[in-house]
């Protein structure tokens, strides 16, 4: 199956830097996410983002399908932001989500 | 978006017993899937839940031991029978609206087993 490698596994930030998270696949998609796990376990959606570039506030993403990876960025982090980041994929229309092992992000105030 | 609701959000449960999670969604989908995250873990999933016929597991999950129920397209089940501390875990309903254009997981319900 496919495999989803992310990096980097922990990452702990001062309030107000910036960051950048990657996803690395190892096959063609259908579908890209990012979701935010917050501390009491709820995922949260992010970013559809099969190609291109998506922003929404602080957070942008870009996927570059040919090369078969995708970028997180965070700026002027905050507290709020700490918690899991999983990048999932899908190879097919319909099919299931194969999440990688997801970067634990940390904003000390 | 989608609403999905689970039940129970939060339990503990004697080892050996057996526990039924909830799961419901506010419009009708065709896909619905059940995932477990252990402990400092990611996501794996356990299963596809299909309306009117049995559940599709992944490799390592058997029906024995999660059978799923899905009587309609709005409301699915999973049960965790037989648990020990090993199936101390999040489990998390997720549905499929756009036919894999996005999908959205429901709170989670966290199990721990002792």
């Amino acid at each position: 199956g496919i495999q989803v490698e992310q990096s980097p596994p922990d990452l702990i930030l001062q309030e107000g830097a910036n960051s950048t998270l990657r996803c690395n696949f190892s096959d063609s998609v259908n579908n890209l996410q990012w979701f935010h796990q917050n501390p009491w376990g709820q995922l949260i959606n992010l970013f559809y983002i099969p190609s291109g570039t998506k922003q929404n506030g602080r957070l942008s993403a870009t996927t570059v399908a040919t090369e078969r990876y995708s970028l997180l960025y965070i700026s002027s982090s905050q507290t709020t932001d700490s918690g899991v980041y999983f990048c999932a994929v899908t190879r097919a229309s319909g099919s299931r989500l194969t999440f990688g092992e997801g970067t634990q992000l940390t904003v000390n105030p | 978006s989608a609403v999905i609701s689970q039940k129970p959000s939060r339990d503990i449960c004697q080892r050996g017993t057996s526990l039924t999670i909830q799961c419901q969604v506010d419009s009708q989908v065709t896909m619905m899937f059940w995932y477990r995250q252990q402990p400092g873990q990611s996501l794996t999933l356990i299963a596809t839940a299909n309306q009117g016929s049995e559940a599709t597991y992944e490799s390592g999950f058997v029906i024995d031991k999660f059978p799923i129920s899905r009587p309609n397209l709005t409301f699915s089940t999973l049960t965790v029978s037989n648990m020990s501390p090993e199936d101390s875990s999040i489990y998390l309903c997720s549905v499929d609206y756009s036919g894999g254009n996005t999908i959205y997981f429901g709170e989670g319900s966290w199990l721990t087993v002792v």
